[in-house]
């Protein structure tokens, strides 16, 4: 099956420690994307890949982190700078025919300071 | 930031009745998406309209987008419990490698049974 998974689903952290979320896909897509959504809140951007190696800060980057080696792969780390961590976080990956994109999303990952 | 500002909020209604929701954005774009979250899960996409389309249908869906007003609205017909969940629309106004999308704060849908 064609997808986009992360892992884990659900992830405790104590204050100063970073973490890392994953996300994978097999679409063959070359963009991904992290957001970032707060209850009753809409998605903000964190950080977005268009190609291997290469990747930007969206509206929020501040405390985060990511990578992008892998055209399947793109893991966000959440530091112990970021001040209010505790959110849902979705990953999603975009393709298609050239100029037009819908955006596939994983599961997302729950992510609770303690 | 966030362009694309829905309405209502939240939106109660009885199974069989249409649900309309409408977005509205600031900038020119290149098309405008929806997309629907059950609680706790990813998004998923159901609907995108170019910005020189004005009407698309896909089954019980039905989006129109009007530019002049930078607005669009998304017609649910013969809702179902099912329909339940969140929906977003999100605004694609770049173009090519940087393309990225701007969602909205979402709108609650409730069909009661």
């Amino acid at each position: 099956d064609g997808g986009i998974t992360q892992s884990p689903k659900y992830l405790f952290r104590k204050e100063g420690q970073n973490v890392t979320l994953s996300c994978e896909q097999n679409l063959n897509h070359d963009a991904m994307y992290w957001y970032r959504q707060d209850p009753g809140q809409g998605l903000r951007l964190i950080y977005y890949s268009q190609i291997v190696n290469d990747f930007q800060k969206g509206d929020i980057a501040e405390g985060y982190s990511v990578s992008r080696e892998k055209k399947e792969s793109f893991p966000l780390t959440v530091t112990s700078a970021q001040k209010n961590p505790t959110a849902f976080y979705l990953c999603a990956s975009r393709g298609g025919t050239r100029g037009v994109y819908e955006q596939f999303f994983g599961p997302g990952t729950r992510l609770t300071v303690l | 930031s966030q362009q694309g500002e829905e309405d209502p909020q939240a939106l109660s209604i009885q199974e069989g009745e249409n649900a309309t929701m409408n977005c509205s954005y600031k900038t020119s774009i290149n098309n405008l998406q929806w997309y629907r979250q059950n609680s706790g899960r990813g998004l998923v996409h159901l609907i995108l309209i170019r910005s020189n389309e004005r009407e698309k249908h896909s089954g019980r869906l039905r989006v129109t987008l009007d530019t002049s007003k930078k607005s669009s609205s998304l017609l649910i017909t013969a809702s179902r419990a099912a329909d339940t969940a969140s929906y977003f629309c999100a605004t694609d106004a770049g173009a090519g490698a940087n393309s990225k999308l701007t969602f909205g704060k979402g709108i609650t849908l409730s069909v009661r049974p």
